[in-house]
């Protein structure tokens, strides 16, 4: 069964300091990881796809890595406004187009 | 352009009573997903469409829970007979098409079931 674990469940920051969020799973082939950011009362908005060990991609202050077994989620010196749920979900080759998602950091950044 | 509708944003309802929750999905986007989410974690897979038909809805609970796709745009959810358990944010999601395609997620029906 396909399993996703983030860490840590929540996080306070002050404004500037970086920190990064975990995303650790078990898939049986991995067809690609997903990165969405949600906001109190609203749905998922997509970040980013990564699709194999190795990759990077970039957005503002926000840097996603993946690796066989962990994908991370880099925040670099946030500000308030990046505030929210980070959620990590992955796409299985076996389980069709369904995402398996993880319970998610909450992310507060205080001024 | 317009993402994911979803109607109604909230909806309180009786035990045991029925419900039909609204997807409306991005204009193009022929594959079409139901997800759960409960307070405090991640959305659970309920059902997707490719087109009309169900591709896949291994995620669904039990019988209560119906969804349908007439003609492969708007997606409707139906839940029958309530219990207080079902209370949770309904999400809908479409993606141009299977296989890599990104789901965009609606802003969610918040169902509350007394």
């Amino acid at each position: 069964e396909d399993q996703v674990t983030q860490s840590p469940e929540a996080l306070r920051l002050q404004e500037g300091e970086s920190s990064s969020l975990n995303c650790s799973y078990t898939v049986s082939g991995l067809r690609g990881l997903f990165w969405y950011r949600q906001d109190p009362g609203k749905g998922p908005e997509f970040l980013f796809t990564l699709y194999s060990a190795g990759e990077e991609k970039e957005k503002e202050r926000l840097k996603a890595t993946l690796t066989k077994k962990e994908s991370f989620l880099h925040i670099t010196a946030p500000k308030p406004e990046d505030s929210a749920t980070y959620l990590c979900a992955v796409q299985a080759e076996a389980a069709g187009n369904k995402l398996t998602f993880g319970g998610g950091t909450r992310v507060l950044v205080k001024p | 352009g317009a993402g994911v509708s979803q109607t109604p944003s909230n909806k309180v309802t009786e035990k045991g009573k029925y419900v039909e929750l609204r997807c409306d999905p991005i204009s193009g986007h022929t594959a079409l997903y139901w997800y759960r989410q409960s307070l405090g974690q991640g959305p659970e897979f309920l059902i997707y469409f490719q087109g009309t038909g169900a591709a896949d809805d291994s995620g669904l609970p039990n019988d209560r829970f119906f969804a349908v796709r007439p003609e492969g745009s708007v997606s409707t959810l139906k839940i029958q007979r309530t219990e207080r358990g079902d209370s949770a944010v309904y999400l809908c999601a479409s993606s141009l098409n299977l296989g890599k395609g990104t789901q965009y997620f609606g802003p969610g029906t918040r169902l509350l079931v007394l």
